[in-house]
């Protein structure tokens, strides 16, 4: 399966304070991205991080990429409450037309 | 701009009925996706079209299809609903990378 997997499952965390999600993937990608979903919502994209980039910043967020371990980390910095969600890796799907395979997701909890 | 929008929100079936989930996108997007995603199995793509008139299977498309008649619209049917049908379903839209998605209808089939 060319499925990306997150670990943790799912996270609780204290506001202020940071939270990491890892994602592996198993074949090689041309860019991976990273998706929240609030409850009962649809996915909304917060990046996208391209093979040739070891890093890369939006706001709170750290993307970090390790195209030789296969792997990915999402780093929220100084937690919310309102980051309180699921969140997906997302890498290329063998089936092409910009088709995506999600990974199963890390449930993240900010408590207040 | 609405984005993507998704008709109906909720819908309960009984086996062996038939329905169609709409799902329309005001952003000229080429390409659109249908996706269920069930507990701890994340999101699974049941078919795509990379155009008006055009579609595809996805992982798993049986008991499903679908059709794109105009370039904002993507219709999915089922034609004899099963209890494993039963699931939350997304539809999604994208230019290049980025897909945007669809609030979801959540159907039941008992």
């Amino acid at each position: 399966s060319q499925q990306g997997e997150e670990d943790p499952q799912a996270l609780s965390i204290q506001e202020g304070e940071n939270a990491t999600m890892n994602c592996s993937y198993k074949t090689s990608i041309n860019n991976l991205q990273w998706y929240r979903q609030n409850s009962g919502r649809g996915l909304v994209h917060l990046i996208l991080i391209r093979s040739n980039e070891r890093e890369k910043h939006s706001g709170r967020l750290r993307v970090t990429l390790d195209t030789s371990k296969k792997s990915s980390s999402l780093l929220i910095t100084a937690s919310r409450a309102a980051d309180t969600a699921s969140y997906f890796c997302a890498t290329l799907s063998r089936l092409g037309a910009n088709n995506l395979f999600f990974g199963t997701g890390t449930r993240l909890t900010v408590i207040p | 701009n609405a984005g993507v929008t998704q008709t109906p929100k909720f819908r309960v079936l009984k086996t062996g009925q038939s329905m169609t989930l709409l799902c329309a996108q005001d952003m000229n997007h080429e390409y659109m996706y249908w996706y269920r995603q069930d507990p701890g199995m994340g999101l699974r793509l049941i078919h795509y079209s990379v155009g008006e008139g055009t579609t595809a299977k996805g992982e798993v498309p049986d008991g499903y299809n679908v059709s794109r008649l105009k370039k904002q619209n993507f219709l999915l049917g089922l034609e004899s609903a099963a209890p494993s049908q039963t699931s939350v379903y997304f539809c999604a839209s994208s230019y290049v990378n980025e897909q945007f998605f669809g609030p979801g209808t959540r159907l039941t089939v008992l």
